[in-house]
């Protein structure tokens, strides 16, 4: 396993289509969080799951946004109608529930909502 | 809410100087704090964690240091290269593993 896996890693899309990203994280993880970062800030936390179970939600995840991870592995993020203030570098990231609790992330998925 | 401040935003120095990048949080009461570097458009490469109980952690030349007290931690880089030119984001964990983000430093290490 070489680490947290996201796809795809660009997306351009046209205002109010919905957009998925996918991450497969580190296979023994089993927390996996979201994050989502705009040029010149830091991530921002959006939602984490504890094997299947969406544990926490930021307020920032508006109605349009939804997070499911089926069988505690991989996890999708759909963003409903997008708008162009969606467009963020969106992070997965895993870690083991138990021990030091350190984050792995993955390369990202860049989204341009023109 | 936790608060995560990283000041200068941006540094400059020439290669082989030492340096110290330093954040500060508001809320002492962390599990943990991580140190990752950020290269432009790519996802966050993870440095060094340090546990609440712990005081400062070292990987080759990178050492970094944790005191809760005064809601202070520093990245020390020794021997400045320009390939550790990027931005280096600290972050204050929860137990659960959430954390909170400053909004980084970006280094850059002239040759």
């Amino acid at each position: 396993d070489t680490g947290v896996s996201q796809d795809p890693r660009h997306k351009i899309t046209k205002r109010g289509q919905n957009v998925t990203f996918r991450c497969d994280p580190i296979s023994e993880h089993n927390r996996l969080y979201w994050y989502r970062q705009t040029l010149g800030q830091g991530p921002e936390f959006l939602t984490y799951f504890q094997n299947e179970a969406q544990l926490e939600k930021s307020r920032l995840l508006s109605d349009r946004f939804s997070a499911e991870r089926p069988k505690g592995s991989f996890s999708t993020l759909e963003i409903q109608r997008t708008e162009q203030g969606d467009s963020a570098m969106y992070l997965c990231a895993s870690s083991l529930a138990l021990g030091a609790g350190e984050l792995f992330f993955g390369e990202g998925s860049r989204l341009t909502v023109l | 809410k936790q608060e995560v401040t990283q000041i200068p935003a941006a540094l400059s120095v020439p290669e082989g100087e030492n340096l110290v990048l330093n954040c500060s949080f508001t809320d002492s009461a962390i599990y943990n704090l991580q140190w990752f570097r950020q290269d432009p458009g790519k996802g966050l490469t993870s440095l060094l964690l340090i546990q609440s109980s712990q005081r400062e952690q070292t990987s080759g030349r990178l050492n970094a240091s944790l005191d809760k007290s005064s809601g202070r931690s520093t990245l020390y880089i020794a021997a400045s290269q320009p390939g550790d030119s990027a931005t280096y984001l600290c972050a204050a964990g929860r137990a659960n593993s959430k954390l909170t983000f400053g909004k980084g430093i970006t280094l850059s290490v002239r040759p």
